[in-house]
């Protein structure tokens, strides 16, 4: 079945340094999505990538899906103590009954 | 995107017993999904709930441990049967539109379960 791999599992950071979190999907996807979940929340989306090669930002949030759509990454520029929590991308694909299915995550931490 | 209430928040129960997980949307969804999450770990896809017909259960998730009910297109619930300590997990509910630009999935504040 369809797999979606992210890595680092872990990222400890500086406040400040910028945070990176890569993403792979053993299918092509329709389309990919980013979630944020906080310590003790649950996950929040984020945003949607539908393009092949499509790039987006959200103020210090740079989000990238692959050309061969399997592939994306978030790239947060100057972490702040609010980026703290585990990021999932999350991978759709039409032909499998629009289910979502999520990646491994990364959880980012940071020292003040 | 729209609300999903889930309860319980969370529960203790002793094991053999069940415990039905109930998620109610403020509008209507076209699909709804279950996902078990292990803390520190990433979501697991436990069934699709069909509205009005049985649900569609993942590899390693059967009908008799999980049943799931689905009767209108805003309401589920997930039952977790004959439960053993093994089940403990927190318990997600999500609510997904399709058919239109934004097909993101949002979720109930999911239920912690802890056997006993």
């Amino acid at each position: 079945g369809q797999q979606v791999m992210q890595i680092p599992q872990y990222q400890h950071v500086q406040e400040g340094e910028d945070f990176t979190t890569y993403c792979n999907s053993s299918t092509t996807l329709s389309n990919i999505q980013w979630y944020k979940q906080r310590p003790g929340g649950h996950p929040v989306f984020l945003i949607q990538l539908v393009k092949s090669g499509e790039v987006k930002k959200q103020k210090r949030l740079t989000f990238q899906f692959g050309e061969a759509k399997k592939n994306s990454s978030l790239h947060i520029t100057a972490t702040q103590t609010t980026d703290v929590g585990t990021y999932f991308c999350a991978g759709l694909n039409y032909s499998s009954a629009s289910k979502i299915i999520f990646g491994s995550g990364t959880r980012l931490s940071i020292r003040p | 995107s729209a609300v999903i209430s889930q309860k319980p928040s969370r529960d203790i129960c002793q094991r053999g017993t069940s415990l039905t997980i109930q998620c109610q949307v403020d509008s209507q969804v076209t699909m709804m999904f279950w996902y078990r999450q292990q803390p520190g770990q990433s979501l697991t896809l436990i069934a699709t709930a069909n509205q009005g017909s049985e649900a569609t259960y993942e590899s390693g998730f059967v009908i008799d441990k999980f049943p799931i009910s689905r009767p209108n297109l805003t309401f589920s619930t997930l039952t977790v049967s004959n439960m053993s300590p093994e089940d403990s997990s927190i318990y997600l509910c999500s609510g997904q539109r399709t058919g239109g630009l934004n097909t993101e999935a949002f979720f109930g504040q999911g239920t912690r379960l802890t056997v006993v």
